[in-house]
């Protein structure tokens, strides 16, 4: 039962183009959902995070976008440059329960220059 | 701050022997979890700790598998005996969650082979 999806293992973009990455998830009780990145031989590096009661969070060139009814996410990276390029993982949690994430299995994004 | 530490980076033991994996939290932080990524089921969480006292284990695969805390600063994770259908990148992840943070810190992981 894979409570988070990510249905694109991977994604090209030219850079400076937009990179659009999407998560969807299953569990209604999700309330706050975060971005990762990751690089080869390194750990996940926390990207953004946004919580429930809001649809959109802005951090520089990386946005998040939610949208609740639809149980959906999404990353947008405007411009793209070639150091974006890494496996994506979103995560979806529960605050008033245990806070555990709950990971995709990750999108690769590659910028071309 | 150094980040999540975790040794050895790189674990290479046949099957049967005992396997030991190490963590060192970021200081002050009081969740620590341990994750294994494999290309079949990514990133899936194994046990996690809060101020050093295992809360949930429910992913953990086996009795084969097991984790300690015995200090704030300190975790292991050991899988005995081993088998090749271990070898996976092992992380390992600490959080503040006392102060309300929701993102939690990996390390770079173990990359383990059971051959």
């Amino acid at each position: 039962d894979q409570q988070v999806k990510q249905n694109s293992p991977s994604l090209s973009v030219q850079e400076g183009r937009i990179s659009i990455l999407n998560c969807d998830y299953t569990n209604s009780m999700f309330d706050y959902f975060l971005w990762y990145k990751k690089y080869p031989a390194e750990g996940p590096t926390f990207l953004i995070s946004i919580s429930s009661i809001k649809d959109k969070n802005e951090d520089g060139r990386f946005t998040v976008f939610l949208n609740k009814s639809a149980k959906h996410l999404s990353l947008h990276i405007v411009p793209s440059q070639p150091g974006d390029s890494a496996v994506y993982f979103c995560a979806a949690g529960v605050k008033g329960s245990n806070y555990k994430l709950t990971f995709g299995k990750g999108t690769l994004l590659t910028v071309n220059p | 701050d150094a980040g999540v530490i975790q040794s050895p980076r790189h674990e290479v033991t046949e099957m049967g022997q005992e396997v030991t994996l190490r963590c060192k939290p970021i200081s002050g932080h009081d969740y620590l979890f341990w994750y294994r990524q494999t290309m079949m089921r990514g990133l899936e969480l194994l046990i996690y700790f809060n101020n050093n006292v295992p809360i949930d284990d429910s992913g953990m695969p086996e009795d084969r598998f097991s984790a300690k805390m015995p200090n704030a600063s300190f975790s292991t994770l050991k899988i005995q005996p081993s088998e090749p259908r271990d070898s996976a990148v092992y992380f390992c992840a600490s959080r503040a969650h006392y102060r309300g943070d929701t993102e939690a810190f990996f390390g770079q992981g173990t990359r383990l082979t059971v051959v």
